[in-house]
């Protein structure tokens, strides 16, 4: 069955470093991939899509990476700052009427 | 950016009753609209999707009867809770989705459904 990780429900760090999240899926093939946040209380906000053939996509400080050999999509925020923390969360999407589905989700703090 | 609409934002009901929640794409056409539930410090469940003029498609171990979708036009999808019990308290969340492969989906503030 189709499975998205994504690698730890928790991610601590300071404010000014780099923040890594990462999303593995299985039995997926995308054509692309999203990335949402998610503060508590509230829906998802769509922040960066990344197709199969782009390797890297930048928004401000935002980077996202796409391996489809890896099955991987890594997500880095620079110079994080406190308002950066809420929970991320990635969904692989294999065609235009595919459903959205997303992995657990990745909580980031960033502490000042 | 679009808007999605979900209303109401919260809603208590007796057990036993039915809950009905609207969801609206205000300025563009949702071919597609999506259901999602989650508990507290729980991920995003879906629950169905829905296309516009066609039954819903259920996941696996959602109740079709107790959970009615209805996508009667482009910009409005319903999700009647029918029935409800306390165990269907949560964050119900609904997005839409416009037409094409590179398209994102909004997502409305949620609805809080509380049953007593």
């Amino acid at each position: 069955s189709q499975k998205i990780e994504q690698n730890s429900e928790a991610l601590n760090i300071q404010e000014g470093k780099t923040a890594t999240l990462t999303c593995n899926y299985t039995n997926y093939s995308p054509a692309y991939l999203q990335w949402y946040r998610q503060d508590p209380g509230r829906g998802p906000v769509f922040l960066l899509l990344i197709r199969e053939n782009e390797k890297e996509k930048r928004k401000e400080r935002l980077k996202v990476t796409f391996d489809t050999t890896l099955k991987q999509s890594l997500f880095h925020i620079t110079a994080s700052q406190p308002a950066d923390s809420a929970t991320y969360l990635c969904a692989p999407i294999t065609g235009a009427n595919s459903k959205l589905t997303f992995g657990k989700g990745i909580t980031l703090s960033v502490r000042p | 950016g679009a808007v999605v609409s979900q209303h109401p934002s919260w809603v208590i009901c007796k057990s036993g009753t039915s809950v009905k929640i609207e969801c609206r794409s205000l300025d563009f056409q949702a071919t597609t609209m999506f259901w999602y539930r989650q508990f507290p410090k729980q991920s995003l469940m879906l629950m169905a999707t829905s296309n516009e003029g066609s039954k819903a498609t259920y996941e696996q171990g959602v109740e079709k009867d107790k959970f009615l979708i209805n996508h009667a036009s482009l910009t409005l999808s319903t999700l009647t809770v029918t029935s409800a019990h306390p165990e269907d308290s949560s964050f119900y969340i609904c997005s839409a989705r416009a037409p094409g492969l590179n398209t994102e989906a909004f997502f409305g503030q949620g609805t809080r459904l509380t049953v007593v």
